[in-house]
């Protein structure tokens, strides 16, 4: 299994509502990442866990905020958002320490309206 | 960490070969070259990487110049499936001894594959 799987697909929230994005991976990975991507941008990384703990956090404001309850799962909680934040978010794992790759989900499609 | 420079676009032709190149001047001596690609509506998927040699893969192929300062992706036969960003990445290294290798993304090579 190499894969990162990304829950709900699309999401459509307004600005008062609290959602949870969802990733999951059974490869054995200790390292979990969350990334941002808006329309016709690369990929900017938000948050990375690295053992189940939170070792970077790339100055994201505060209504996202991200969890690891274990290695095999990471959450993105998002509360009072804003319609800049819609966008591409993706989740991806990699072996912390080791190996070159990083797997990527096919990433959940936020709209705040 | 070392930036990377690529072509906004390129095009080429479905059966045709296609060298996609980079630029990175000031590589250090201990980065290695990644490649990844995003097709449309997904998520980045790994291509290939390498450090000083040459390397084959199912997917692709790297050349990477004797000075390290370039290196240039090739697709040897190009399908419509390729069309996608092709993101040349340089490897960045976070945290303690061993870190969490963390693909950071510039703004990639959108290749453009005509049938």
């Amino acid at each position: 299994d190499t894969e990162v799987t990304q829950t709900p697909k699309h999401l459509v929230m307004g600005m008062t509502n609290k959602k949870s994005l969802k990733c999951e991976q059974h490869m054995g990975h200790r390292a979990m990442y969350w990334y941002k991507q808006k329309a016709k941008k690369p990929p900017e990384l938000m948050f990375v866990y690295s053992y189940e703990k939170l070792s970077i956090n790339e100055s994201v404001p505060s209504r996202f905020s991200p969890e690891c309850p274990n290695s095999s799962l990471l959450n993105l909680h998002l509360h009072a958002l804003q319609p800049e934040d819609s966008a591409l978010y993706l989740c991806a794992s990699g072996l912390s320490g080791r190996g070159p790759e990083a797997f990527f989900g096919q990433g959940t499609r936020l709209t705040v309206v | 960490d070392a930036k990377t420079t690529q072509p906004n676009s390129m095009e080429s032709n479905e059966e045709e070969p296609v060298h996609l190149p980079c630029n990175h001047s000031t590589i250090s001596g201990t980065d290695y070259i990644h490649w990844y690609r995003q097709l449309p509506s997904q998520g980045p998927e790994y291509v290939i990487h390498g450090l000083t040699s040459n390397v084959n893969n199912r997917m692709a192929s790297l050349a990477i110049a004797e000075d390290r300062k370039s290196s240039t992706l090739i697709l040897h036969r190009a399908t419509l499936r390729d069309a996608a960003v092709y993101y040349c990445i340089l490897r960045t290294i976070y945290g303690a001894s061993g870190g969490s290798y963390i693909p950071t993304f510039g703004r990639g090579t959108s290749l453009i594959v005509h049938p």
